[in-house]
């Protein structure tokens, strides 16, 4: 699976828009961008993934850019709940590295009033 | 509501002795995954199972079994070969192996 590289930590004012970098310049074809979330003690919560398209659900937007050797998770409206850590996760699915989620150290998002 | 749900919360084990975590889903998934995570760190693979009656060995699956008798059940038995069993253990499901993973609330494990 290919190797992510994202900021150690960001902040964001409450109300605005969370924009959060990931670099994965050694993703295949076959390769799926994943984003998780997890806040402290909890379990991770998967937010979006995506393999070419940009994608939009309920909690964020994802934009991979045309060569697809980075992408930009957007949280539209940040609120005070959406302080966690948030992980990047390149993978395919099968054989040997069946559905393993490999995480990295993840961006530490802070949302302030 | 769908979910997973893991069983307890915090658990206490004596030196010598088994325990066993719970993990139960009502998604409708097929496969589910265990998953340690040690302060600080990211997550490591323990043991999946893709369908009833099969798992396979994850990255770190030396002193812990399991077992999938019922595609929503997935217990993980922490066995006393387990020499630093102290850790978050996370249960996980998704719809095959691509399928976005939902995971539980978690179970924490200490050594008395």
């Amino acid at each position: 699976d290919a190797k992510t590289t994202q900021p150690p930590s960001m902040d964001c004012a409450e109300g605005r828009a969370a924009n959060l970098p990931c670099n994965h310049s050694t993703i295949s074809g076959n390769e799926y961008v994943y984003w998780y979330r997890q806040i402290h003690s909890q379990g991770p919560q998967y937010i979006i993934h995506g393999l070419k398209n940009n994608e939009t659900n309920e909690m964020a937007s994802l934009i991979i850019t045309e060569d697809r050797k980075s992408s930009t998770l957007i949280l539209p409206h940040a609120t005070l709940r959406d302080t966690a850590v948030y992980y990047c996760i390149v993978r395919v699915g099968g054989g040997t590295s069946y559905g393993k989620l490999t995480f990295g150290q993840g961006t530490i998002l802070t949302v302030h009033p | 509501d769908g979910g997973i749900t893991q069983s307890p919360k915090y658990l206490f084990r004596k030196e010598g002795q088994n325990v066993t975590l719970s993990c139960e889903q009502n998604l409708n998934h097929d496969a589910m995954y265990w998953y340690r995570q040690d302060p600080g760190q990211g997550l490591r693979l323990i043991y999946y199972s893709q369908i009833v009656n099969d798992f396979q060995k994850g990255d770190i699956a030396e002193g812990y079994s399991v077992s999938r008798e019922k595609k929503e059940s997935f217990p993980l038995t922490v066995t006393s070969a387990q020499k630093n069993p102290t850790a978050f253990y996370l249960c996980a499901s998704s719809m095959g192996g691509l399928g976005p993973q939902h995971f539980g609330d978690g179970t924490r494990l200490s050594i008395l």
